[in-house]
């Protein structure tokens, strides 16, 4: 069954870093878009950047573009989020989520990262 | 950027009600617009795709209907496992969420 695993959240001071991890597994990972979403404390939904299958499609929202960069590793499995200069309203859980874009049945429990001095 | 504005943004209803909501898209998005029902401290999970599909195992008394810029989820007969967080998300161009719409049991 299709499973997706966050890990790497935490707390980080403003102007840090982070790099956000999504271990997949159950399915061909090299076969599906991968997209990141995130929530702020009692927030709604927002989508944060998604990536081709091969990695050489990329967008990114203008929040975070810039700032943060998706990547992949077929090899391993696993989707990344490195996250730079972050600020407070950064502060969010972060979920990946598989594709097809247009269809995004299977998400990650989420992780949490909170920026703060 | 295309803006989903969803109404209400909570209800309180009986157990057996007839429950909607709405989503209005800033642009013709023609049926490219999903639902989802979030529980606290879980991901969100998808109900209807393209506007008026079920998705599997969903059932049959969450519905939706729409195209263009005008959509509406209803839940036919409110159960007290539906209480829950529902979001509208277009994906015609990116993607965009609707603000949330809380269902509450009277």
């Amino acid at each position: 069954q299709v499973q997706l695993v966050e890990s790497g959240g935490g707390l980080v001071k403003p102007g840090g870093s982070l790099r956000l991890s999504c271990a997949a597994s159950g399915f061909t990972f090299s076969d599906y878009y991968m997209t990141w979403f995130r929530q702020a404390p009692g927030k709604g939904l927002e989508w944060v950047s998604y990536i081709s299958g091969s990695g050489d499609t990329i967008y990114y929202a203008d929040s975070v573009k810039g700032r943060f960069t998706i990547s992949r590793d077929n090899g391993k499995n696993s989707l990344y989020l490195q996250m730079n200069s972050l600020r407070g309203e950064d502060t969010a859980v972060y979920y990946c989520a598989r594709g097809p874009l247009r269809f995004l049945k299977f998400w990650g429990q989420g992780t949490l990262v909170t920026v703060s001095s | 950027d295309i803006q989903m504005t969803q109404s209400p943004s909570s209800l309180s209803a009986s157990v057996g009600d007839r429950v909607s909501i709405t989503c209005q898209a800033s642009q013709d998005i023609s049926k490219d617009l999903n639902w989802y029902q979030q529980k606290p401290g879980k991901a969100p999970r998808l109900l209807i795709y393209a506007a008026s599909n079920l998705e599997e195992g969903v059932p049959s008394r969450f519905s939706g209907s729409g195209s263009g810029t005008d959509f509406t989820f209803t839940i036919s007969s409110l159960q007290p496992e539906d209480i829950a967080t529902y979001y509208c998300q277009q994906y015609d161009y990116f993607f965009t969420f609707g603000g949330g719409t809380k269902v509450e049991i009277k």
